[in-house]
């Protein structure tokens, strides 16, 4: 059974600050891995998806690596902003077309 | 604008009082699923469908029910609702076909229901 781990749960950093979020999964035959951002009480925004072919992905201040073979994906931020705080959660999808969770990391960046 | 549309937005019942939660999407997606979030837990699949007339149970299917008469929309029926079901809900949607590494998922804003 896939199981997916988010390292830390949560996270409080200066402004300007970069950081790294970390996810791992247990079962490597994965077919992607993505990573959202939900605001409190807000539904999920899709930020990155990586194929499971791919090694990495990037969107302006953000870069998603992915690491199948050793189960591990990192989101690095660049540059923080306060308006970066949120729950970022890391999703893997296998055959069964599920999308199996971790349990998110909060982070919180300070002014 | 492609989007997943989930009402009601929030829903206080009461136990044992049938409620809907419809999910609509209209990216002409194959796959919906439903998951609920709950603190501690994470996010979990309720039910999903891999097209019309096609569901099946996720990984915490009892109390739920769900039905996909049309493509783009997937409604969550709580026949008897009881307070455990007291959750935050979505509904997901994204393509399926021989594309898996193509298949973003897109997801409703979210349904917070209580039941007292």
């Amino acid at each position: 059974k896939q199981e997916v781990t988010q390292i830390p749960a949560a996270l409080s950093v200066p402004e300007g600050e970069n950081l790294v979020l970390n996810c791992s999964f247990t079962d490597s035959a994965i077919y992607n891995l993505q990573w959202f951002r939900q605001d409190p009480g807000k539904g999920l925004t899709s930020l990155l998806l990586i194929q499971s072919s791919q090694r990495e992905q990037t969107s302006g201040r953000l870069n998603a690596s992915l690491d199948k073979s050793s189960g591990r994906s990192t989101l690095y931020i660049a540059a923080s902003q306060p308006g970066d705080s949120a729950t970022y959660l890391c999703a893997v999808q296998g055959g069964s077309e599920k999308l199996v969770f971790g349990k998110g990391t909060k982070l919180t960046v300070n002014p | 604008e492609a989007q997943v549309t989930q009402n009601p937005r929030y829903l206080i019942t009461v136990t044992g009082k049938k409620l809907t939660v419809t999910c609509s999407q209209n990216m002409n997606h194959e796959y919906m699923s439903w998951y609920r979030q709950d603190p501690g837990l994470g996010l979990r699949q309720i039910y999903y469908s891999m097209n019309v007339e096609v569901t099946d149970k996720g990984d915490v299917p009892e109390g739920y029910k769900v039905s996909r008469k049309e493509k783009r929309n997937f409604p969550l029926i709580l026949e008897s609702p009881s307070p455990n079901q007291t959750s935050l809900y979505f509904c997901a949607s994204s393509r399926t076909g021989t594309n898996y590494w193509a298949t973003e998922a897109f997801f409703g804003q979210g349904t917070r229901l209580t039941v007292v």
